[in-house]
Parts: C-alpha cells; structure tokens; sequence
C-alpha cells in the first residue's frame, strides 16, 4: 500500500516551454501533497504543500506564477513549470501525507527529471 | 529557523557498523525521521522517532534525545546495497506537517 506515482518520470523541453508533472497516490486518499525539488548531490527542498481544493502555499523564493500547482482531487497534483529555463533542470518529487499511516507519514513518488535546454 | 546538520559522506566496510548522526535546530519538533535515497530515486522511509530513545528495527536502529537536538541512524551487518543517501528530516508541528530535510549522508559501503 501506499504508493505515490509521478509522470512522466523524465522530460526534456525547451527553454521557454511549459511542463507539466503529475503526482497521483494510487491506494489512498492524500490531503496533502508536497512538492520538492532536488539538484544533484543536495538534499529536498520543500517548494509548496498542496492541499486538495484550496491554494498551494508555497516556500520563501518559490515563485507561485512560475510554478503552478493544481490539486483538483485526493489523488491528484500537478505541478506545471511554466516558461522553463536552463536553471529548472532539477531532479523534481512528489510526495503524499496519508492519514492512515503508522505515523503520518509522507510517501515520495519516483521523481521526475526534467531538463531544460 | 530550521538548521539540520549531518556529515556528508562516510564510508564503511561491508558488514560493520556504521552510525550516521543528525543535529538539528528547529522552531518546532513534532518527530525525526530517516529516510534512504538511492541516486536518481525517491527517498524511502526507514525510521521515526518522536519520543527519547531507541527504535530498533531489523538491521536499522535509530535514536533520539530531544534535549539535546540530536539523532543518530545506526547501520547493523553493511550490506553493498546500503550504499545510498541517508537524509534526516524534522517534522513540522503545524498543520501541514511538513518536513525539513537535512543535506544528507552519502554512504558508501565497500567490500
């Protein structure tokens, strides 16, 4: 149980296009979405927490119009870079907060590698 | 603030025991977890503290002493596919429950 998909799970797009990333837990119902981004050899950092039907509340220096997050459902997040630049190629993840977990915890998606040219 | 510090890299033999330590400073605690990370993969839970003490489970054993601000994540018979990232992250009481994640610990196992 508690399995978090993303897709695609690789992206190459060109500089000033937009790409869109999809977070879906596939066996339970999340709440709470988080998104994170990860640049070789550092650790998460947290962009936004979604929460299913309202606003995205996003971290310090995530630009909200830039990075687009959408939970529609409590299933399903998206997040859509938009006018993509070199400086976005990140490694991106999604993670979901189940409430039936042991002890809340997040479950992380595979990760989409997103390179812009 | 959130400050959370780990080494970032050790390296061990397969087999041994390794201990990866954690400290951490943050404006809020509501429980530490470990998580593994493969390169190129997403982080997998390992371990949760919340409590003082030590939670020990199989090979892995992690520990907690909220006074001091510190955990450590302690490795039993290295195996090569141990060979990963270890990241600490301190859970956030408010609402969301977000987590900070520290910089992580490069493991690398040899044989």
């Amino acid at each position: 149980g508690a399995v978090v998909s993303q897709h695609p799970s690789w992206v190459i797009c060109k500089s000033g296009t937009s790409v869109k990333i999809e977070c879906r837990s596939l066996d339970f119902q999340a709440t709470t979405m988080f998104w994170y981004r990860q640049f070789p050899k550092q650790s998460l950092m947290l962009m936004a927490t979604s929460n299913e039907g309202s606003k995205a509340t996003y971290e310090q220096g995530v630009e909200k119009d830039k990075f687009l997050i959408n939970h529609a459902s409590l299933t399903l997040s998206t997040l859509t870079v938009t006018s993509a630049h070199p400086e976005d190629s990140s490694f991106y993840i999604c993670s979901a907060r189940s409430r039936l977990a042991v002890f809340n915890e997040q479950f992380f998606g595979p990760g989409t590698r997103l390179t812009v040219l | 603030g959130q400050n959370i510090d780990q080494p970032t890299e050790m390296t061990a033999t397969e087999g041994a025991i390794v201990q990866i330590n954690c400290t951490y400073q943050t404006s809020g605690f509501n429980g530490l977890f470990w998580y593994q990370q493969h390169a190129g993969e997403a982080p997998t839970f390992l371990s949760y503290n919340v409590l003082d003490g030590l939670e020990e489970k199989g090979r892995f054993s992690s520990f907690l002493s909220r006074s001091k601000g510190y955990s450590y994540l302690l490795l039993k018979e290295l195996q090569m596919k141990d060979s990963a990232s270890y990241l600490c992250a301190v859970r956030d009481p408010g609402s969301a429950r977000q987590l900070t994640f520290g910089s992580g610990t490069q493991l690398t196992v040899l044989p």
